[in-house]
């Protein structure tokens, strides 16, 4: 079946420093790629996504780019800061899935 | 513009009391609508999923339910809690089909507790 593959962290990063999550997947066909952001206490936020193969998505100074040779859509961001904390799900949805496949999340912890 | 709320936000329940938590979704027709679970370690998993009123599907064998009483109303429900029920259970709605089907939106979550 349809896997996600994320590092799960927790990342700690200073402020303004270069940040890369980096996600894989296994999956039949060609799923749509997904980026969700979860702050403290909250539900899940769609942060960015990729539908087709060399798509870049990009919202907030994040961007992901649809890699199917090396089925990766890796997050980065170029200069973080504090309020970027949070954790990221790297996510797909299978041409014949209902639900979506999740990585278990990155936690971004980001320092001052 | 479309909103979704979940309640209750929080929730502390005894091991083998009923459960009710409830999804509305607003500012929109026929949507499908989601039910994951978040448990502490674990990734999100799909539980539920429903296209239309009385409509469910289950993703994984477990001792919850969900109905669809209304069009934007998704409820789950059990009849007797277990410990491993505890969790943050999110419910998601999208578009019926194409292309806006691709896109999830949650909802803020609502956070059990079974002791």
């Amino acid at each position: 079946g349809d896997s996600v593959t994320q590092m799960e962290g927790p990342v700690t990063l200073s402020e303004e420093a270069f940040l890369t999550i980096n996600c894989t997947y296994t999956a039949t066909g060609y799923p749509s790629l997904f980026w969700y952001v979860q702050y403290p206490g909250e539900g899940l936020q769609l942060l960015l996504k990729a539908t087709k193969a060399d798509d870049k998505g990009s919202n907030k100074g994040f961007e992901a780019t649809y890699r199917k040779e090396t089925t990766s859509f890796h997050l980065e961001k170029g200069s973080v800061q504090v309020s970027d904390s949070a954790v990221y799900f790297c996510a797909l949805l299978g041409g014949g899935a209902d639900g979506l496949t999740f990585g278990k999340g990155t936690h971004l912890i980001i320092q001052p | 513009s479309q909103t979704i709320h979940q309640w209750p936000a929080t929730l502390v329940q005894p091991v083998g009391s009923p459960l009710s938590l409830e999804c509305t979704v607003e500012g929109t027709s026929n949507p499908n609508l989601y039910w994951y679970r978040q448990a502490a370690g674990r990734g999100l998993q799909l539980l539920f999923y429903s296209i239309g009123i009385g409509q469910i599907s289950s993703e994984v064998p477990q001792n919850l339910s969900a109905s669809r009483p209304q069009d934007r109303q998704f409820i789950l429900s059990s009849k007797k809690l277990l410990l491993s029920d505890s969790g943050f259970y999110l419910c998601a709605w999208s578009g019926l089909s194409g292309s806006s089907r691709e896109t999830q939106y949650f909802g803020p979550g609502t956070r059990l507790l079974v002791l």
